[in-house]
C-alpha cells in the first residue's frame, strides 16, 4: 500500500531564510510524487511532481524537491522564504492501480515571520 | 478560463436532508474525483470516475453517492447527511488515466450538518 508521512505539522521560518518541508513515502512500486499547496480559503495548486525522470524536480515559485529512493523521501525546499509562501503544503503519492488516484499526507502548515 | 467549479461554496443543513454538491469542469478531462478535507487528516478520496458512467469508491465512500452522466459533471450526493459529514469538500479533474497528470481542484465546498 502507498502512503506518505509529513514529519512536521507546522513549520515556522523567518522571511528570507530557507524552507524545508519533510515528506517520507511508502510504496511497493516506483511512485509518482507531488507537492500541492493550499493558500487560506483557496483550492489546491500543484507545486511540482516527480515521475521517474530527474530526481531533482523544480516547481513553481522557486520550490524544488529531491526524490531519494534510498531514504524514501521527497522533501520540499526553497532557498529563501517569502511572506506569500505562508500556506498549507501537502505531499502526495499516486495510486499504483490508477495513477490518478492520489493519497495525501496530513499537511504541513508553513508560517513565515516578517 | 480552464477551471473546476463547485456549487454551493458554503452549505449549512440539518441531519437527514438530502443534498447535492455540483462539480463541473471545462477542460474535457476524463478523470474526476471527490475528496474531503478534515483537520489533521489531509485530503481523503471519496469517489472517483475514470470516464462517463464509470465510477468507483475511494477511501471513505460511506454515506455518499456520485454519478457521471456527462463528461463535464460529477455531482456528489448525500442522501441522508449526518454531522460526521461536516467537512470541506473538493472536486478535482485531470486528463486520462495511466499517467500522473496534474489534478485541477475546485475552490471547495464547506458543508456543515447540524
Amino acid at each position: 500500500a502507498q502512503s506518505v508521512t509529513q514529519l512536521d505539522s507546522h513549520v515556522s521560518v523567518s522571511e528570507g531564510t530557507p524552507v524545508l518541508l519533510r515528506c517520507n513515502y511508502s510504496s511497493s512500486y516506483s511512485p509518482s510524487l507531488f507537492w500541492y499547496v493550499q493558500h487560506p480559503n483557496k483550492g489546491l495548486q500543484l507545486l511540482l511532481k516527480y515521475t521517474s525522470a530527474a530526481t531533482l524536480v523544480k516547481g513553481i515559485n522557486g520550490f524544488e524537491a529531491e526524490f531519494k529512493k534510498s531514504e524514501t523521501s521527497f522533501h520540499l525546499t526553497k532557498p529563501s522564504a517569502h511572506m506569500s509562501d505562508a500556506a498549507e503544503y501537502f505531499c502526495v503519492v499516486s495510486d499504483e492501480a490508477g495513477a490518478n488516484n492520489l493519497f495525501f499526507g496530513t499537511g504541513t502548515r508553513l508560517t513565515v515571520i516578517p | 478560463e480552464a477551471q473546476v467549479t463547485q456549487n454551493p461554496r458554503y452549505l449549512i443543513t440539518v441531519t437527514g436532508k438530502k443534498l447535492t454538491v455540483t462539480c463541473s469542469q471545462n477542460m474535457n478531462h476524463e478523470y474526476m474525483s471527490w475528496y474531503r478535507q478534515d483537520p489533521g487528516l489531509g485530503l481523503r478520496q471519496i469517489y472517483y470516475s475514470m470516464n462517463v458512467e464509470v465510477t468507483d469508491k475511494g477511501d471513505v465512500p460511506e454515506g455518499y453517492k456520485v454519478s457521471r452522466k456527462e463528461k463535464r459533471n460529477f455531482p456528489l450526493i448525500l442522501e441522508s447527511p449526518s454531522p460526521n459529514q461536516t467537512s470541506l469538500y473538493f472536486c478535482a479533474s485531470s486528463y486520462e488515466t495511466g499517467a500522473p497528470y496534474e489534478q485541477y481542484f475546485g475552490p471547495g465546498t464547506r458543508l456543515t450538518v447540524t
